[in-house]
C-alpha cells in the first residue's frame, strides 16, 4: 500500500533553532500533502496545504514565515520551524493522498528546550 | 470544526466485538465516513471508509445507517494492540483534507 516517510519521528533541539522535517511518499506521487500539529491528548489540527511548486496555503493561526513549507517535487514536502520556541514543542504529521484516502506519516516529536 | 460526534471513551474487553458508534447528522450526499486509528505517538492509520453501503475488510466493518446520519465501527475480536483513539471523519472524496474531531480512546482490557 501507499506509504509515507517521515523523517526525523523525534528530536531535540535548543530554543532559537530551526528544525526541518521531511515528508516523502515512496511509491506514489503526491501533488498536495498536509501538514498537521498535534499537542499532548488533543487532536490533529491542520497547519498548511502544501502543494507542488506553488506556495503552500495556511491555515488562520498558523505563521508562514515561522513555519516553512517546501513541496518541490511530487514525492517530498519539508516543514522547517524557524527559530523554534518551547511552546512548538509538538507532534507533527504530514499526509498525502493516496487514491481514495490519505496516508499519514509516522510523526514527528519535536522538543524545543 | 469536526462535522462528526464521538463518545469520549469505551472499553471493551480482548476477544469481544467493540462497537464504536459515531453521530454525522448533517452529513451531505456526497460526503464519505473514513474511519482512522490513532496509536499514541504513531500518525494515524486508515481503517475503512463507506458512502451508503456497509463495508467490510481485514480490519473492521463499517455499518451506515439508511439515513446517512450514523455509523458505527466494529472490530470483531478486539486485542489490546487495538487500544487507540478511533477517528470518524465525514469529506468529500478528492481534495478536502481530514478535519479530525476528539475522536474516541477505545481502551481494550485483558
Amino acid at each position: 500500500g501507499a506509504v509515507v516517510s517521515q523523517h526525523p519521528s523525534r528530536v531535540i533541539c535548543k530554543s532559537g533553532t530551526s528544525v526541518k522535517i521531511e515528508c516523502r511518499s515512496l511509491d506514489f506521487q503526491a501533488t498536495t500533502m498536509f501538514w498537521y500539529r498535534q499537542f499532548p491528548k488533543q487532536s490533529l489540527m491542520l497547519m498548511a496545504t502544501s502543494n507542488e511548486g506553488s506556495k503552500a496555503t495556511y491555515e488562520q493561526g498558523v505563521e508562514k514565515d515561522k513555519f516553512l513549507i517546501n513541496h518541490a517535487s511530487l514525492t517530498l514536502s519539508t516543514l522547517t520551524v524557524t527559530s523554534a520556541h518551547p511552546e512548538d514543542s509538538s507532534f507533527y504529521i504530514c499526509s498525502a493522498s493516496a487514491g481514495n484516502g490519505y496516508t499519514f506519516g509516522s510523526g514527528t516529536r519535536l522538543t524545543v528546550v | 470544526d469536526a462535522k462528526t460526534t464521538q463518545p469520549p471513551s469505551m472499553d471493551c474487553a480482548e476477544g469481544r466485538a467493540a462497537n464504536l458508534p459515531c453521530n454525522h447528522s448533517t452529513i451531505s450526499g456526497n460526503e464519505y465516513v473514513y474511519w482512522y486509528r490513532q496509536i499514541h505517538s504513531q500518525g494515524p492509520q486508515y481503517i475503512i471508509h463507506g458512502l451508503k453501503n456497509n463495508e467490510t475488510n481485514e480490519m473492521a466493518s463499517l455499518i451506515i445507517t439508511e439515513d446517512r446520519k450514523s455509523s458505527t465501527l466494529i472490530l470483531p475480536h478486539a486485542t489490546l494492540r487495538d487500544t487507540a483513539v478511533y477517528y470518524c471523519i465525514v469529506r468529500l472524496n478528492y481534495g478536502q483534507n481530514f478535519v479530525f474531531g476528539p475522536g474516541t480512546r477505545l481502551s481494550v482490557l485483558p
